[in-house]
């Protein structure tokens, strides 16, 4: 078993730069999770799917933030234009069924 | 909403036993997670506790479970500094996971 699979494992860029993450979920998981975490706001849900569709964005921060997830087997979370307070670790979950979510590694976002 | 809450340190010497508190607020969970963190990784699944149940235990760790309370613990014998890191307490949701704050577990040796 491969796991949740992240990419890229770190990102810095500018501000301003548009910033893909992307995310794998392990075969056969129908539920996926976005989650930032920070030190201050700790770790925070930003949307779920269920069957490759959106159940809940109401954690998404602003129209910047957008996720897609095209099939079963990817998505991708998206900023656009990035800002300096985006920095953050960025967490990609799945589960199957009503089972415990499994995390990826996570990607570092770091915005200048 | 659902509010999960555990404190933020806790620190402990090598080979003692370490205990990881957590409240929540949704009496209707059906299950309650424990995930552990270490440097750079993500969240790692470490137990976890069905809602009609007391108690789990699983070698090093234990988990408590109160309900009346809705009080949760994790508790770790023989701690070793391989266990320092972070934990998280969850509990489930209709489709969703709510997460604690996380408590920070240094382990001195």
């Amino acid at each position: 078993d491969a796991g949740v699979i992240q990419s890229p494992r770190h990102e810095v860029t500018e501000m301003g730069q548009e910033v893909t993450l992307r995310c794998k979920p392990i075969s056969g998981h129908n539920s996926l999770f976005w989650y930032r975490q920070t030190m201050m706001r700790g770790l925070e849900l930003l949307i779920y799917f269920n069957n490759n569709v959106p159940i809940d964005d109401s954690g998404m921060p602003e129209d910047r933030f957008s996720a897609k997830m095209p099939n079963a087997s990817f998505s991708t979370l998206k900023i656009q234009p990035s800002e300096p307070r985006d920095s953050a670790v960025y967490f990609c979950a799945t589960t199957g069924g009503s089972g415990p979510q499994h995390f990826g590694d996570g990607t570092r976002l770091s915005i200048l | 909403g659902e509010d999960v809450e555990q404190s933020l340190f806790l620190s402990v010497r090598e080979g003692d036993s370490s205990v990881i508190n957590c409240t929540y607020t949704d009496s209707s969970s059906t299950y309650l997670y424990w995930y552990k963190q270490e440097p750079g990784a993500g969240l790692q699944l470490l137990t976890y506790i069905f809602s009609n149940m007391d108690m789990k235990q699983d070698q090093r760790l234990t988990v408590l479970l109160n309900k009346k309370d809705k009080h949760l613990s994790l508790r770790i014998a023989d701690t070793q500094t391989g266990d320092s890191a972070i934990y998280f307490c969850a509990e489930s949701g209709a489709n969703n996971l709510f997460f604690g704050t996380g408590t920070r577990l240094t382990v001195i040796p």
